[in-house]
């Protein structure tokens, strides 16, 4: 079975901390993606990774930041936690982009 | 346009009924076709994939494609309240960069 863990389930930061989301997949696949969901707004991507040391942005990158240095391990990075970042972060890897994704179990970040 | 719709819900159906959920889309290149169940404050779980036209059963469940319609959907059979949950249906192809979610929809099972 595909296992994508995610490093925290709960979080809460003060605004203008620097928050570390971190994600690990054990399928040596080579995609993986955070998303962020909220109400009414469904899934949205903050940036992805099809190869180590690689990143692209997504639709929704301002913000964030991410690192991948290490094929299993994909970072998501706060630099500056603002209220409005306060939402459920959600990791996600797959064999290939545009195929079937495996989602962790997510993390709830607030941000006062 | 989006190019994935999925209604929203919320749809209620007593225990036992067959539940029937639907998206289209408007991308003619989308392959693979998944369907992912996610329970309230968890992350989305994989429950079905398709790869081109058809129909897939798994258990209680079927998933079929339409492709000329451009047309996915999900049947639950003899529904449980464990199956209360929002449904989301995603699709993509294998050129693409990412695949695309619906919105989901929000599913209530009623004992």
């Amino acid at each position: 079975d595909v296992k994508v863990t995610q490093s925290s389930r709960y979080l809460v930061k003060r605004t203008g901390e620097k928050v570390f989301l971190e994600c690990v997949q054990d399928m040596d696949h080579e995609n993986m993606f955070w998303y962020r969901q909220d109400p009414g707004l469904g899934l949205r991507l903050i940036y992805f990774s099809y190869d180590v040391k690689m990143k692209e942005k997504g639709d929704i990158p301002e913000g964030y930041s991410v690192s991948r240095e290490k094929k299993e391990r994909f970072s998501l990075i706060l630099e500056s936690a603002s209220t409005n970042q306060t939402s459920m972060y959600l990791c996600a890897s797959s064999e290939a982009p545009g195929v079937t994704q495996y989602f962790g179990p997510g993390t709830r970040l607030l941000v006062l | 346009q989006k190019e994935v719709e999925q209604d929203p819900g919320p749809l209620s159906v007593p225990e036992g009924a067959i539940v029937s959920l639907n998206c289209t889309y408007s991308n003619s290149a989308f392959q693979y076709f998944m369907w992912y169940r996610q329970y309230s404050r968890k992350g989305p779980e994989l429950l079905m994939y398709t790869y081109s036209s058809g129909n897939k059963e798994d258990g209680r469940f079927t998933a079929q494609v339409d492709k000329s319609s451009k047309y996915i959907s999900l049947f639950i059979r003899d529904s449980q309240p464990s199956d209360s949950a929002t449904y989301l249906c995603a699709m993509g192809d294998s050129s693409a960069s990412k695949i695309i979610f619906g919105s989901g929809t929000r599913l209530s099972i009623r004992p």
